[in-house]
């Protein structure tokens, strides 16, 4: 199976800060890889698929990068409605695998 | 607009069965890989099984932890996606997601989620 590790798992930061979470996979995945946003009590949200394609409706200041077995995903300027749980995921191959998880909290 | 709703969990005694139901609408639910999903409380996301549409067969794929004791079904008359799950132990409790999924040539992401039911397993 392929083993997904997230980094940092709790990163605490300000309305305005550029952020960035990393996410590595135990072999390579290409660009197969999505990143979901969860906030507390809701359902996770599609952020990102293939690396770098931003789901509909996603706001511009969330990007994707990254081939192979490291990826990053991006918040230019963060804002109050970003806080939250993300979660990468590579679908190269069954069983899907998820990262750990970062938390995204108020500094 | 893409809806998807679970029902089915509830409280079971290790050991026990217990199944999952989830009624999808907004979407041709026959064309479409459907996954299950769970998270156990506080923790992270963990995919469970995954079935594909009618124009594969309905292959089915599952995580180590339930493969023999979960079994992933579809009516595509009643679009309607479960999840049997005999032998239940403590470590299965978590919050159950269905979700609808699209796919490349491999393998398929999670674009769309349910809210979740919770299933509890203890005596």
């Amino acid at each position: 199976d392929i083993q997904m590790t997230q980094s940092p798992s709790t990163l605490s930061a300000s309305v305005g800060d550029r952020v960035t979470i990393t996410c590595r996979a135990s072999q390579s995945i290409s660009t197969w890889l999505a990143w979901y946003q969860q906030k507390p009590g809701k359902a996770p949200k599609l952020l990102i698929y293939k690396a770098s394609s931003l789901e509909s409706g996603v706001p511009s200041r969330f990007s994707g990068s990254g081939s192979g077995t490291e990826f990053t995903l991006t918040i230019s300027s963060l804002q109050p409605d970003d806080f939250a749980a993300y979660y990468c995921q590579q679908y190269k191959s069954y069983p899907l695998t998820f990262g750990g998880g970062t938390k995204v909290e108020i500094k | 607009e893409v809806q998807l709703l679970e029902s089915g969990g509830g409280l079971v005694q290790p050991g026990g069965s217990l199944r999952l139901s989830c009624a999808a609408s907004g979407f041709t639910f026959s064309s479409y890989v459907m996954s299950w999903v769970r998270q156990a409380p506080g923790k992270g996301l963990e995919w469970v099984s995954a079935i594909s549409g009618s124009g594969s067969g309905g292959s089915t794929y599952y995580a180590d932890s339930v493969k023999g004791r979960f079994t992933v079904s579809r009516d595509n008359s009643k679009n309607t996606l479960f999840l049997q799950m005999n032998s239940l132990r403590a470590d299965d409790t978590a919050l159950y997601y269905c979700a609808k999924d699209t796919c490349t040539d491999t393998s398929c992401y999670c674009d769309y989620w349910g809210q979740g039911t919770l299933v509890t397993v203890s005596s």
